[in-house]
């Protein structure tokens, strides 16, 4: 069971490019995040999904898209990279169960550099 | 106002010390509330849940006051091992949101 795994685990880009962080996991949640984690300024939300098909911007979505085709994989994908955008990113998934979410799993974390 | 604050410390401590973090947030609908353990350079990793008033899980306890709308969690004997940063989570409709965390450094 290899729970939340994300590829790559560094990244260095130039300003302008475009690539995608993926994102896969196998415990079938239905509910998936991404977010990115700033010195002193803990995780925010860039987007999130409560299933396949279904994406919402979180609290820093500029810059970012998502899509869900399938329960197990949520890539994001940043359009035109920018300093501002180095960061640490983590990926996510969890569950409920009678509306209770058990909290989060995530990642190993991408770092990413934008130069 | 931040949805979620914690004090971000430092705590330095020594080994066997009781050290306890308190967080409060701003949505009095929010659900579940959790703490979470990352250290240095990796994920968060989830300690405790909390769905009602506390929970315990050995050294650990979690306890959340509704009315006034903070979520603490206590250590007890601390060990070396529990050096790291505690991110406390509060949960409204699977909207999740998360302080910037409490550095914690326990000394021989």
């Amino acid at each position: 069971n290899a729970g939340v795994t994300q590829t790559p685990k560094f990244q260095v880009l130039k300003t302008g490019q475009s690539m995608t962080l993926q994102c896969a996991q196998d415990m079938n949640h239905e509910y998936m995040s991404w977010y990115r984690q700033d010195p002193g300024m803990g995780l925010r939300l860039i987007h999130y999904s409560v299933g396949a098909g279904i994406t919402d911007q979180g609290e820093v979505p500029n810059g970012y898209n998502v899509s869900r085709s399938t329960t197990e994989d949520f890539p994001l994908r940043l359009l035109s990279a920018a300093p501002s955008q180095t960061s640490v990113y983590f990926c996510a998934s969890s569950y409920d169960t009678g509306g209770l979410n058990y909290g989060y799993t995530f990642g190993s974390g991408t770092r990413l550099t934008v130069v | 106002r931040k949805e979620v604050e914690q004090d971000p410390g430092p705590f330095n401590v020594p080994e066997g010390a009781t050290v306890a973090f308190n967080c409060t947030y701003s949505n009095s609908a929010s659900q579940s509330f959790f703490w979470y353990r990352q250290d240095c350079r990796k994920e968060p990793k989830l300690l405790m849940s909390v769905y009602s008033s506390g929970n315990e899980d050995g050294r650990f306890t979690a306890q959340l006051n509704r009315a006034s709308q903070y979520i603490s969690l206590l250590i007890r004997d601390s060990k070396l091992s529990d050096s790291a940063t505690y991110l406390c989570v509060v949960n409204h409709l699977n909207d999740m949101r998360f302080g910037a965390g409490t550095r914690l450094t326990v000394k021989p």
